[in-house]
């Protein structure tokens, strides 16, 4: 089955510091992909759309210069946390659209704790 | 805008019983997905159900189906026969069905569900 692969599944990075997430489908092309934050108890909260070659489309009180997107290839869409703050903290999840079958996969998810 | 509500934070069951979770949401389409999620411990977003707007049947897979009322807007979760892997967060979410930007999923708050032994 298709599958979307997040990497790193944690990381801790210090204060100050930029983080880099990836998100990548495996066997079939998104041309588009969604970033989710997830608070504890809390439900997934989307950051952002990101369409394979063209800039993400951002949800209000999303930080565009903090939680960059790239979404440069069908297969391969990053976030970007830049100057990384403790309340930064948090699970995301990236999800991608698969048309052919007009479903959406979820990556596992990745815990970024800043330090 | 399309909201999604989950009034019920908590549900707890007797394993083996009968558990229902509720949904309500809100949107100006006539054509739409409606679906349900399980997020056990491991946070790993697991598809349970999905239902098509135009589809009058509600959906079923195995021990899981839904009461899907269209005019009220209503989406609830029936799990038959619970079990102790049934324990997680569960989501209620909805799609438009256009392509382009409308894909995006919007989530309700979530209800955890246990499991009694």
């Amino acid at each position: 089955g298709a599958v979307v692969s997040q990497h790193p599944s944690r990381v801790i990075c210090k204060s100050g510091t930029s983080v880099k997430i990836e998100c990548r489908s495996l066997d079939f092309q998104a041309t588009t992909m969604f970033w989710y934050r997830q608070f504890p108890k809390k439900s997934l909260m989307l950051m952002a759309t990101s369409n394979e070659g063209s800039k993400a489309t951002y949800e209000q009180g999303v930080e565009k210069d903090k939680f960059l997107i790239n979404h440069a290839s069908l297969t391969l869409s990053t976030l970007t946390v830049t100057s990384a703050h403790p309340e930064d903290s948090s699970f995301y999840i990236c999800s991608a659209s698969r048309r052919d079958r007009d479903t959406i996969y979820f990556g596992e998810g990745s815990w970024l704790t800043v330090v | 805008a399309q909201t999604v509500t989950q009034s019920q934070p908590e549900m707890s069951v007797q394993e083996a019983e009968t558990v229902t979770l509720s949904c309500t949401y809100d949107t100006s389409e006539s054509d739409y997905y409606l679906f349900w999620y399980k997020q056990p411990p491991s946070r790993q977003m697991i598809l349970v159900i999905r239902q098509e707007a135009y589809k009058q049947q509600n959906a079923t897979e195995n021990r899981f189906s839904v009461n899907f009322q269209k005019a009220a807007k209503s989406f609830s979760l029936k799990i038959s026969d619970s079990q102790l892997g049934d324990a997680a967060m569960y989501f209620c979410a909805y799609r438009s069905f256009l392509w382009g930007g409308a894909q995006k999923l919007v989530f309700g708050q979530g209800t955890r569900l246990t499991i009694n032994p």
